[in-house]
């Protein structure tokens, strides 16, 4: 099974800040990678899929890049709304695909 | 809009099954694509995918716990359910549903989430 490792576990990050959100697949997924978004006591929102897509209406300040085994979260200017927590998630060779650990994105 | 919950018990006994369902909204378990999937999330872990059905009925189940779900679906009811036997204290967690669409997302990809249902197995 593919291991998803994201870092770092928590980024403090003040608003109006580059934040960038690491993911690290344990062999290739090609370009098989997606990324999520959790704030607390809400239902996760694919933000990013084929690792660099945005999915529908996810604002242009997110990011994704990346392929193979590294993969990078960009969130160019960090809004209020955007203090969450990220996961990764491949889809190589699904099922089962798998996800990360997460990264929580807190105020600085 | 579409719109997924979840519902089911929010305490079983180890052993026992556990049933799920996830009803939806804006959206037909009848057109040619469309896929609700199940994941769950134990306390301070990851995500994990369990099961998947497509509007043609076609199934996935995660590897590790196929032997334990099922998964089916009522269109009429706009409806999923999941079951999982023998229910021990490693599945507690948050389950949640969600949706996905074959030629618009990646296989494996959900775009619209529920809210999750808490699920504790204790007796």
């Amino acid at each position: 099974e593919i291991v998803m490792t994201q870092s770092p576990a928590t980024l403090s990050v003040s608003p109006g800040e580059r934040a960038t959100l690491s993911c690290r697949a344990s062999q290739s997924v090609s370009s098989n990678l997606a990324w999520y978004q959790q704030k607390p006591g809400q239902a996760p929102r694919l933000l990013i899929y084929d690792a660099s897509t945005r999915a529908t209406d996810i604002p242009g300040r997110f990011s994704g890049s990346g392929s193979g085994t590294d993969f990078t979260l960009t969130i160019s200017s960090l809004q209020s709304e955007d203090f969450a927590l990220y996961y990764c998630q491949h889809y190589n060779n699904w099922p089962p695909g798998t996800f990360g650990g997460g990264t929580k994105v807190e105020l600085k | 809009q579409l719109t997924l919950k979840e519902s089911g018990p929010t305490l079983v006994k180890p052993t026992q099954t556990l049933t799920l369902t996830c009803t939806f909204s804006g959206f037909s378990l009848t057109t040619a694509g469309v896929g609700v999937g199940w994941i769950r999330q134990p306390p301070g872990k990851a995500l994990e995918w369990l099961a998947l059905i497509y509007w043609s009925d076609d199934t996935r189940y995660s590897p590790s716990l196929k032997s334990r779900l099922t998964i089916t679906k009522d269109t009429s009811k706009n409806q999923v359910v999941l079951t999982m036997t023998n229910m021990d204290p490693v599945d507690t967690g948050t389950y949640y549903c969600a949706h996905t669409r074959l030629l618009v997302l990646p296989t494996g990809t959900f775009d619209i989430w529920g809210q999750g249902t808490v699920v504790t197995v204790s007796s």
